[in-house]
């Protein structure tokens, strides 16, 4: 049961470059997420993909773009990276978004800004 | 927002039950209370939820004021393997925006 898969595990990059993560699930779940976690904070919400075909911002969007590529994909895109988005990055989905649903959570993406 | 107020840890014997309380005064009556917890290196893990009624599932217990302004997790039998940390969230809105705080670090020792 792969469940929702991130990659890449782990990435460096110079302040400047670009980079692409990516999030796959194999839930058939209609709705996607981006968060970050900062040290020793909560998670915070960057985009959602409420269903396939739309996305919106979430609580901290700036600096990042999403493209649901299908219902299984949801990419997240950083196209100048800074030090300040130095994180955790995890992906989740769920069914269809209601607040009753449960959230499923990928490993997560350790990802350093030099 | 409703926010949530955790300890900051918890330590606990193995084969112990382990209580895990949750202030969250401003709770709405719309809003979800769920429980996830966080291994080291690995995402969030759903744990339980619930809205007004105490759920039993096969992970942990959810007891719930009858005020709803607190609740809590009960982990019935410690294993090595359930420290964690421990988050309360009140889901206030759909689309995955929910407040995540601190959390509670469960210490669990042999």
């Amino acid at each position: 049961n792969a469940g929702v898969t991130q990659t890449p595990k782990f990435q460096v990059l110079k302040t400047g470059q670009s980079m692409t993560l990516q999030c796959a699930q194999d839930m058939n779940h209609n709705s996607m997420y981006w968060y970050r976690q900062d040290p020793g904070m909560g998670l915070r919400l960057i985009y959602y993909s409420a269903s396939e075909g739309t996305t919106d911002k979430g609580e901290v969007p700036n600096g990042y773009n999403v493209s649901r590529l299908n219902k299984r994909e949801f990419s997240l895109r950083l196209e100048s990276a800074a030090p300040s988005q130095t994180s955790v990055y995890f992906c989740a989905s769920s069914v269809g978004g209601a607040r009753f649903e449960k959230l499923f959570f990928g490993s997560g993406t350790q990802l350093s800004v030099l | 927002d409703a926010k949530t107020t955790q300890p900051n840890s918890m330590e606990s014997n193995e084969e112990e039950p382990v209580h895990l309380p949750c202030n969250h005064s401003t709770i709405s009556g719309t809003d979800y209370i769920h429980w996830y917890r966080q291994l080291p290196s690995q995402g969030p893990e759903y744990v339980i939820h619930g809205l007004t009624s105490n759920v039993n599932n096969r992970m942990a217990s959810l007891a719930i004021a009858e005020d709803r302004k607190s609740s809590t997790l009960i982990l019935h039998r410690a294993t090595l393997r359930d420290a964690a940390v421990y988050y309360c969230i009140l889901l206030t809105d759909s689309w995955g925006k929910f407040q995540f705080g601190a959390g509670t670090q469960v210490v669990v020792t042999p």
